[in-house]
């Protein structure tokens, strides 16, 4: 299977600060990767689509600003959480699918993070 | 839009018996996928069914779909406490079109 490589798995930080969030697709190109956000014992939110070269399309309420999405290769989106406050900690996690016609979707490991 | 709605929300068995969680849906679809995900990690895709399949087998795992009722079953046979995870069923996904989830059924088995 194709594998999606997200990076880190675990991270602290204080209010105020910014953090990135990497998501790699190992052994294929994800022309489209999707951004999604978990609560504890929820269901996944969809946050936002990653397109490779374009902007990214967000989800009604989620603040563009705020989490900043950039697609620069088919291999790699990055999703930066800017000034940071503890209502963003959560588990971010993003998925794509490969270029072979898969309808279904490849996650990352997600990302914990706390804000302090 | 779209969302998958299981139930139960939680379920504990034990070790061998069978799990049935259920999944409804709100419109039509062209797929439907269930997943696992293990605490704290990412989500492993499991099984999908098209909207002119009834029933599909996978080792352990049995999916079955009504899509007059717009609802699914997923049967775990012969459980194992490595069974242990939340499921969720996604509805329609292909090319650029994100799965939307639903809530979830988190099962505990019991060894």
């Amino acid at each position: 299977g194709a594998v999606v490589s997200q990076h880190p798995s675990r991270v602290i930080c204080k209010s105020g600060t910014s953090v990135k969030i990497e998501c790699r697709s190992l052994d294929f190109q994800a022309t489209t990767m999707f951004w999604y956000r978990q609560f504890p014992k929820q269901s996944l939110m969809l946050m936002a689509t990653s397109n490779e070269g374009s902007k990214a399309t967000y989800e009604q309420g989620v603040e563009k600003d705020k989490f900043l999405i950039n697609h620069a290769s088919l291999t790699l989106s990055t999703l930066t959480v800017t000034s940071a406050h503890p209502e963003d900690s959560s588990f971010y996690i993003c998925s794509a699918r490969t270029d072979r016609g898969d309808e279904k979707l490849f996650f990352g490991s997600g990302t914990q993070l706390s804000v302090l | 839009s779209q969302q998958g709605e299981e139930d139960p929300q939680a379920l504990s068995i034990q070790e061998g018996e069978n799990a049935t969680m259920n999944c409804s849906y709100k419109t039509s679809i062209n797929n439907l996928q269930w997943y696992r995900q293990n605490s704290g990690r990412g989500l492993v895709h499991l099984i999908l069914i098209r909207s002119n399949e009834r029933e599909k087998h996978s080792g352990r795992l049995r999916v079955t779909l009504d899509t007059s009722k717009k609802s699914s079953s997923l049967l775990i046979t012969a459980s194992r406490a490595a069974d242990t995870a939340s499921y969720f069923c996604a509805t329609d996904g292909s090319g650029n079109t994100p799965l939307v989830f639903g809530k979830g059924t988190r099962l505990s088995v019991i060894a």
